[in-house]
């Protein structure tokens, strides 16, 4: 009963560091994306994937990457990181694109510090 | 330009007291519309959709949200509030293939 696992909980990073946020799924969604949640801004969509090898950017993308090798895997990755990448991160899935799907599954998040 | 707005950044209840949550949002047609619960520490959860039909709608751990088209509103609403229910919650709206936009949500607190 996993539904959408992210890894790591809690990362704190130097300025100009980089890492990796993992995230997968376990229901066969077509549809994945990472979301970040700043106070008093809501969730803000960083990028998305409507399938393996196709990835496209959403409201925030610059400083971020992403990659889709496989239908359940979509990792975030912070090529250098800045003090503005302070945030709680979340994966997300959903059968296909769209609010139409009726319904984002998330993961528990991961909460980034940047010092 | 599509917005979704939550005007209460918190609210406090007491245990027992009724709740309502406010949303409004500016979209073209009638959209799709979504309230996520996020409990500390935890993911977003789905509360309750509205995509067509009756305009009050029935979700999980007892909360309803009434859609009012003149008003442009998709307000949450629950009779009597636990303890539990303390959390941050996010109102959602989309159209159709595009992605759902999120507000930028209330933090209920509930006193004892």
């Amino acid at each position: 009963n996993a539904g959408v696992t992210q890894t790591p909980k809690f990362q704190v990073l130097k300025t100009g560091q980089s890492m990796t946020l993992q995230c997968a799924q376990d229901m066969n969604h077509e549809y994945m994306s990472w979301y970040r949640q700043d106070p008093g801004m809501g969730l803000r969509l960083i990028h998305y994937s409507v399938g393996a090898g196709i990835t496209d950017q959403g409201e925030v993308p610059n400083g971020y990457n992403v990659s889709r090798s496989t239908t359940e895997d979509f990792p975030l990755r912070l090529l250098s990181a800045a003090p503005s990448q302070t945030s709680v991160y979340f994966c997300a899935s959903s059968r296909r694109q769209g609010a139409g799907t009726g319904e984002l599954f998330f993961g528990e998040g991961s909460r980034l510090t940047v010092l | 330009a599509q917005s979704v707005t939550q005007p209460d950044i918190h609210i406090t209840v007491s245990e027992g007291a009724s709740l309502e949550l406010r949303c409004n949002y500016s979209y073209g047609a009638t959209p799709y519309l979504f309230w996520y619960v996020q409990s500390p520490g935890q993911g977003l959860q789905l509360l309750l959709k509205y995509f067509s039909g009756d305009t009050l709608v029935q979700g999980i751990k007892g909360f309803e949200a009434e859609f009012k088209r003149s008003q442009s509103s998709f307000n949450l609403r629950k009779p009597s509030v636990h303890w539990s229910d303390a959390a941050e919650y996010f109102c959602a709206v989309g159209e159709g293939n595009n992605d759902m936009r999120f507000g930028a949500g209330t933090r209920l607190t509930v006193k004892p």
